[in-house]
């Protein structure tokens, strides 16, 4: 069966420091990735998504970026975090046009 | 570009008391999904309604995709306090490569009451 690890579950970091979230899935090949960000009681959005390896596409402007560089791992990273980056991110896989199994997310605080 | 709004924003009911969470979308969509989140966890995947008019039905939950695929419902009856959670609906805003990337619909919470 298949199953997607996110770690840490919860992370406390200073503005200004870097971040790096990962997401690994396990029990199938070629997976569709993506990252989501949750702010507090809100909606979920888009961040990023990839359909292959090498494959990023980002739908909000900002300082986060991600890389895929195996078929299975998805990493969320950023060189220097803002206030404004806290909050709930969810990293998710699909097949075609299936749905997303998300993953347990991680609880970012910027302090 | 592609909105999802879901009404209401939030609902409190009573144990036993039936529940509807609305979704329309702003384009017509080729699938709709429905995820629950509860509180503190992540969403999980529900069900995906493909068909026109569709109905499908899990237990208690029942959801309707509508005729012009641009609204759907998800009415739970006889409610139960392990319905608390936010619904959130999903449209595919676009099909990229074999993606399926998903613009998720605002959500509705829902708290139960004894």
């Amino acid at each position: 069966s298949q199953t997607i690890h996110q770690w840490p579950a919860t992370l406390v970091q200073p503005v200004g420091s870097p971040l790096s979230l990962e997401c690994t899935v396990e029990g199938t090949s070629n997976p569709n990735l993506y990252w989501y960000r949750q702010a507090a009681g809100r909606g979920l959005q888009l961040l990023f998504y990839s359909v292959g390896i090498g494959q990023i596409s980002s739908e909000v402007p900002q300082n986060l970026s991600a890389s895929r560089p195996q078929d299975r791992q998805f990493i969320l990273s950023s060189k220097k975090l803002l206030l404004s980056d806290s909050g709930f991110y969810l990293c998710a896989w699909s097949f075609q046009t299936y749905g997303y199994t998300f993953g347990s997310g991680t609880r970012l605080t910027v302090v | 570009g592609q909105q999802v709004m879901q009404i209401p924003q939030y609902q409190h009911v009573q144990e036993g008391e039936d529940f509807t969470t609305y979704c329309n979308s702003s384009t017509t969509l080729s699938n709709i999904q429905w995820y629950k989140q509860r509180p503190g966890g992540h969403p999980v995947f529900l069900i995906q309604l493909v068909k026109s008019g569709e109905v499908k039905k899990q237990k208690r939950l029942t959801f309707q995709f509508g005729e012009a695929k641009k609204n759907s419902s998800l009415h739970i009856t006889a409610t139960q306090t392990t319905d608390v959670g936010t619904y959130f609906c999903a449209g595919p805003g676009e099909v990229t490569g074999g993606g399926n990337k998903l613009t998720f619909g605002t959500g509705t919470q829902l708290k139960v009451e004894l």
